[in-house]
């Protein structure tokens, strides 16, 4: 069965330093993988996805991923944080793209001045 | 492009009324929608996937019976949480995809309380 884990629940940086979110997923092949962001008490926003091709892939805000197959994994980076990233953070997989998403728990990332 | 819309964004009603909710997609036109619950600082629970024309299919321990769920058009779903009770009370957000597109976009979600 897929499964995503988001091994952070919170994290904490300080505005202007980097950011990765961790992201690793359960499944046999390559799945699509996604990143979602959820302000406080709003839908999702899609940052960027993965199908197929280059395995870094840009985003909306700056963001960026990179997909390892060797670790299964779909990290997310910013290399700049801004207040306004603060937000929750979901990874999502589907593994045949007209599937249901499955998501990780969710980071939630926290900006200090 | 890809907006989605949900309305109403939050409702209060009283035990053992019903209470529906529309999805939207607002610039394009969604062959799926699916449904998701959410609880405070929770993941998306998906609850049930519709395909415009045809009976939702619902995930395991969803009562189909309770959350009635109608795609009639290619731009419109709505759920319908029928005898809600306090224990409903939570956060709605569907989600719409075109035919051939593998991204999800996200409505901004409804707030449900139940007194």
């Amino acid at each position: 069965a897929q499964s995503v884990t988001q091994p952070d629940i919170h994290i904490t940086v300080s505005e202007g330093a980097s950011l990765e979110l961790r992201c690793n997923y359960s499944y046999g092949a390559t799945p699509y993988l996604f990143w979602y962001v959820q302000s406080p008490g709003q839908g999702l926003q899609l940052l960027l996805k993965y199908f197929s091709g280059d395995t870094l892939v840009q985003g909306i805000k700056g963001f960026e991923a990179e997909f390892k197959r060797s670790q299964s994994s779909f990290n997310l980076r910013k290399p700049s944080v801004h207040w306004s990233d603060a937000a929750e953070y979901f990874c999502a997989i589907s593994y045949s793209g007209n599937t249901p998403l499955v998501f990780g728990k969710g980071t939630r990332l926290s900006v200090i001045a | 492009g890809a907006v989605v819309s949900q309305h109403p964004s939050r409702v209060i009603c009283k035990s053992g009324t019903s209470v529906k909710i529309e999805c939207r997609s607002l610039d394009f036109q969604a062959t799926t929608m699916f449904w998701y619950r959410q609880f405070p600082k929770q993941s998306l629970m998906l609850m049930a996937t519709s395909n415009e024309g045809s009976k939702a299919t619902y995930e395991q321990g969803v009562e189909k019976d309770k959350f009635l769920i109608n795609h009639a058009s290619l731009t419109l779903s709505t759920l319908t949480v029928t005898s809600a009770h306090p224990e409903d009370s939570s956060f709605y957000i569907c989600s719409a995809k075109r035919q051939g597109a593998y991204e999800q976009y996200f409505g901004p979600g409804t707030r449900l309380t139940v007194t």
